[in-house]
């Protein structure tokens, strides 16, 4: 298994510029999310999945837009970039709601 | 879900148990205490979780108090690659907002 994977490593956009952080998984997991991680901070719940075609949002879901039309795969979109947007992004699975969530390598993303 | 309460910082010898603490005191009953680490710029890696009970891994030891208010983390021999962030959470034991939320964490460093 390869786990949660998550492209690209590294993204540099401009402001204004949209994109998609992709995330799969390939352990059957129902629940999937997506965390922020600032400098010196937590992480912070964006949107998650309970399932296909189910999503909510999470504690910062301003700005962002996801959809889940598969049980592998939750991408992230990024309808038009900020400077605020400027993190670390985590993706992650678990089997179930209650399940130990495993988290991908994430994201690292840089809006100018 | 139930907040908690971690020092920064700590750190210990190479070879010696690493003891962290964390304190849960509204915990409620169904909520679960999870640990989870943080190497360097990695993704969350999952250590341990438990409910009323100590619980062992290969990796540590969950050690909670009998009212549940806090809980120690053991790793019973760090070594340097143990040293991270350590994130103490508290979590509903199911449904759809049985999510994690994240801290600061506390840095353990591991010293030759």
């Amino acid at each position: 298994n390869a786990g949660v994977t998550q492209t690209p490593k590294f993204q540099v956009l401009k402001t204004g510029q949209s994109m998609t952080l992709q995330c799969a998984q390939d352990m059957n997991h129902e629940y999937m999310s997506w965390y922020r991680q600032d400098p010196g901070m937590g992480l912070r719940l964006i949107h998650y999945s309970v399932g296909a075609g189910i999503t909510d949002q999470g504690e910062v879901p301003n700005g962002y837009n996801v959809s889940r039309s598969t049980t592998e795969d939750f991408p992230l979109r990024l309808l038009s970039a900020a400077p605020s947007q400027t993190s670390v992004y985590f993706c992650a699975s678990s089997a179930g709601t209650s399940g130990s969530p495993y988290f991908g390598p994430g994201t690292r993303l840089t809006v100018t | 879900d139930a907040k908690t309460t971690q020092p920064p910082s700590m750190d210990c010898a190479e070879g010696r148990a690493a003891n962290l603490p964390c304190n849960h005191s509204t915990i409620s009953g169904n909520e679960y205490v999870y640990w989870y680490r943080q190497i360097h710029s990695q993704g969350p890696q999952y250590i341990i979780h438990g409910l009323k009970n100590n619980e062992t891994n290969e990796m540590a030891s969950l050690i909670i108090t009998e009212d549940r208010k806090s809980s120690t983390l053991i790793l019973p021999h760090a070594t340097l690659r143990d040293t991270a962030v350590y994130y103490c959470i508290v979590r509903g034991g199911t449904g759809a907002n049985s999510k994690l939320t994240f801290g600061k964490g506390i840095t353990l460093s591991v010293r030759p």
